[in-house]
């Protein structure tokens, strides 16, 4: 069984471009929720998408957005990067809104 | 949204020693679960607990959630340098949106 798999590992940019971010959730998984962890601190929640469609968003800016497409792989996109966005961006699948979370390793953003 | 308080928030011991980290919240929670993270790699799920008052073994832990269900515990025994790592706890709200708390850094010397 393959687990979630997130692309890039690490990514570098300056402040105000663009970046996105991939996430493969695990086979079957239907339900992909975003986190973005500063360091030192724990996992905060970004959003979350259940079949395709947007389930509940923390307290983050617009330019945080997200997509999940029929095959439940998901993308996180942010735009006018800030210096404050430099983190680990951690994806994670489940099988279903009430079902346990699985992580994928996460991607490491950095802000020039 | 739910705020969860862990302590210590690092703890630095010898191999074959003891340690309790500790969850806590003014809230009530449905459930809670404790995660652990190695560097470079995502939280990996440890427990879940449900009940109040309810106690989990996983090998050389223990899980206990607090009878009114504010609060919960993680204790080591025989700590060894492969449980060195952040462990977290969380809750559930709604809409399967997990709140974390800020974790505790674990280093166990050999």
């Amino acid at each position: 069984e393959t687990g979630v798999t997130q692309s890039p590992t690490h990514l570098i940019k300056t402040r105000g471009q663009q970046v996105t971010l991939r996430c493969s959730s695990q086979s079957g998984h239907n339900t992909v929720s975003w986190y973005q962890q500063a360091l030192g601190q724990g996992p905060q929640f970004i959003f979350q998408y259940y079949r395709e469609e947007e389930n509940g968003r923390g307290n983050f800016p617009p330019r945080f957005s997200g997509l999940q497409f029929p095959n439940y792989s998901s993308e996180l996109n942010v735009n006018a990067l800030e210096l404050d966005d430099s983190a680990l961006y951690l994806c994670a699948s489940s099988l279903d809104r009430n079902q346990p979370q699985h992580f994928g390793d996460g991607t490491r953003l950095s802000i020039l | 949204t739910q705020l969860l308080e862990q302590s210590p928030q690092f703890l630095s011991i010898q191999e074959g020693e003891n340690l309790t980290v500790y969850c806590n919240s003014s809230s009530v929670f449905s459930s809670l679960q404790w995660y652990r993270q190695e560097p470079g790699e995502g939280p990996v799920l440890l427990v879940t607990v449900v009940t109040g008052g309810e106690v989990k073994k996983l090998k050389r832990l223990t899980f206990q959630f607090g009878d009114a269900r504010k609060d919960s515990s993680l204790h080591i025994t025989a700590a060894q340098p492969g449980d060195t790592g952040l462990y977290l706890c969380a809750a559930m709200e709604y809409g399967n949106k997990l709140v974390f708390g800020a974790g505790t850094i674990l280093r166990v010397k050999s």
